[in-house]
């Protein structure tokens, strides 16, 4: 059975300073993996995925993720945090024609002025 | 560009009520997904459809069933509700790729239940 965990339930970071969350993962075959965003009382709205080819996938809001099969990591970076990057961020996992998103627990990202 | 559309957007049932959340997905989508998260918890996996037929079920209470009409739409009816039932509920859609790959999900803007 897959799994999705997330280091750090809460990430608080600097306005301007490097955004890095944590997302590991476990299948027994190739998965698909994404990144999704939460704003307070709304929809999840999609960041980035994986599933073929380059490894290095680059979203929304200047955010990117690298897939690392060796390391079974899918961890989320941004260079420069701004405010509006304030969010909850889920890390998720689908197998290959499987029909469930399989999210982590969330990491909370805070930005400080 | 239309996105999935839930409805309502609130809901406050009593205890032991039943509920009907309705979901719309994007045009052309074949699969829905429902996903219940709770108060500071991550979207749990509900049940799934795929062209009209359920196609993957997850920690849905018996209390609860769900189907996908003719028209792609998707309904989710709760019975007997209880206090633990209050949560945010998410539909998404996706729309089921070559030889079963898969696309993103799409979610909607969710429904609130609060079971009182």
């Amino acid at each position: 059975a897959q799994s999705v965990t997330q280091l750090g339930s809460h990430v608080s970071v600097s306005e301007g300073a490097l955004v890095l969350l944590r997302c590991n993962y476990s299948s027994s075959v190739p998965p698909y993996l994404f990144w999704y965003v939460q704003y307070p009382n709304q929809g999840l709205q999609l960041l980035l995925k994986y599933t073929t080819g380059a490894t290095l996938v680059k979203g929304i809001n200047g955010f990117e993720a690298e897939f690392k099969k060796s390391e079974t990591s899918f961890h989320l970076t941004k260079p420069s945090a701004h405010m509006s990057d304030a969010a909850e961020y889920f890390c998720a996992v689908t197998l290959t024609g499987g029909f469930k998103t399989i999210f982590g627990a969330g990491t909370r990202l805070f930005v400080k002025a | 560009a239309a996105g999935v559309i839930q409805s309502p957007r609130h809901l406050i049932k009593e205890k032991r009520e039943t509920a009907t959340l309705k979901c719309y997905p994007i045009p052309r989508h074949d699969t829905v997904y429902w996903y219940q998260q709770g108060p500071g918890q991550d979207p749990q996996f509900l049940i799934s459809f795929y062209e009209k037929m359920q196609s993957d079920k997850g920690s849905i209470p018996d209390r609860f069933s769900a189907q996908q009409f003719s028209d792609y739409h998707s309904e989710l009816n709760m019975s007997s509700l209880e206090l633990g039932d209050s949560a945010l509920y998410f539909c998404a859609s996706s729309l089921m790729g070559d030889r079963g790959s898969v696309t993103e999900a799409f979610f909607g803007q969710g429904t609130r239940l609060t079971v009182v």
